[in-house]
């Protein structure tokens, strides 16, 4: 069963950036786009961007100046580097798999989430 | 990019009722849209892919339909675990794009 689990610290402070990994177990990372979502609270889910293990990259267009995401094979492990935090990117990070399922390329496996918290 | 919008953002309904969620998509995604349900403090659970396709493992009484820029979630007959947030998910392009969400809270 693929597990993710993300971690990283809880509390950033504005400016600083935001930094986040997920790690894959039971499965490989290999020939999936790996994606990172977050949730301010009680808000709806905004898609980041993704990272495949080809090396391709794709971010969201609000965020993309900001987002750095690298993806580490031997580790089985994804992150995050959001810079120049501030209390907007306070939400939930989620890292999820996006199936490579033809005609179902939604998201099948999810994180539990951290929250992460952008504050002085 | 695609904008999706929901409605209701939320939805009073009784335990025995039927629901219908409606999502719009801002232009064609053929049926390219999956729904997931999210509960407090848990990641969002896939129900329907491929607009109408159900999830292996979730419960008939969830339907799926739509095509084009127009899909409805229909919950047959409401239970007390199905009180929970409802996001659609276009995934024709990117960047994937959600609803804003339908909250089912008990009346």
């Amino acid at each position: 069963q693929v597990q993710l689990q993300e971690s990283g610290p809880g509390l950033v402070k504005p400016s600083e950036t935001l930094s986040l990994t997920c790690t894959v177990s039971g499965g490989s990372i290999n020939s999936y786009r790996w994606t990172w979502m977050r949730q301010p609270p009680g808000k709806g889910l905004e898609w980041i961007g993704y990272i495949h293990n080809s090396g391709r990259t794709d971010y969201s267009p609000s965020l993309k100046t900001r987002v750095t995401m690298t993806l580490d094979t031997s580790k089985n492990q994804v992150s995050l580097k959001l810079s120049s935090a501030t209390a907007a990117d306070t939400a939930v990070y989620y890292c999820a798999r996006e199936s490579n399922t033809p005609g179902k390329t939604i998201f099948d496996y999810w994180g539990q989430g951290v929250l992460v918290t952008v504050s002085s | 990019d695609i904008q999706m919008t929901q409605s209701p953002s939320t939805l009073s309904a009784s335990v025995g009722d039927r629901v219908t969620i409606t999502c719009r998509a801002s232009q064609s995604i053929g049926g390219w849209l999956a729904w997931y349900q999210q509960k407090a403090g848990k990641a969002p659970n896939l129900l329907i892919y491929k607009a109408s396709s159900l999830e292996s493992g979730v419960s008939s009484r969830f339907s799926g339909s739509g095509s084009g820029t127009e899909f409805t979630l229909t919950i047959g007959c409401l239970q007390p675990d199905d009180f929970a947030t409802y996001y659609c998910q276009q995934y024709s392009t990117d960047p994937r794009t959600f609803g804003q969400g339908t909250k089912v809270e008990i009346k």
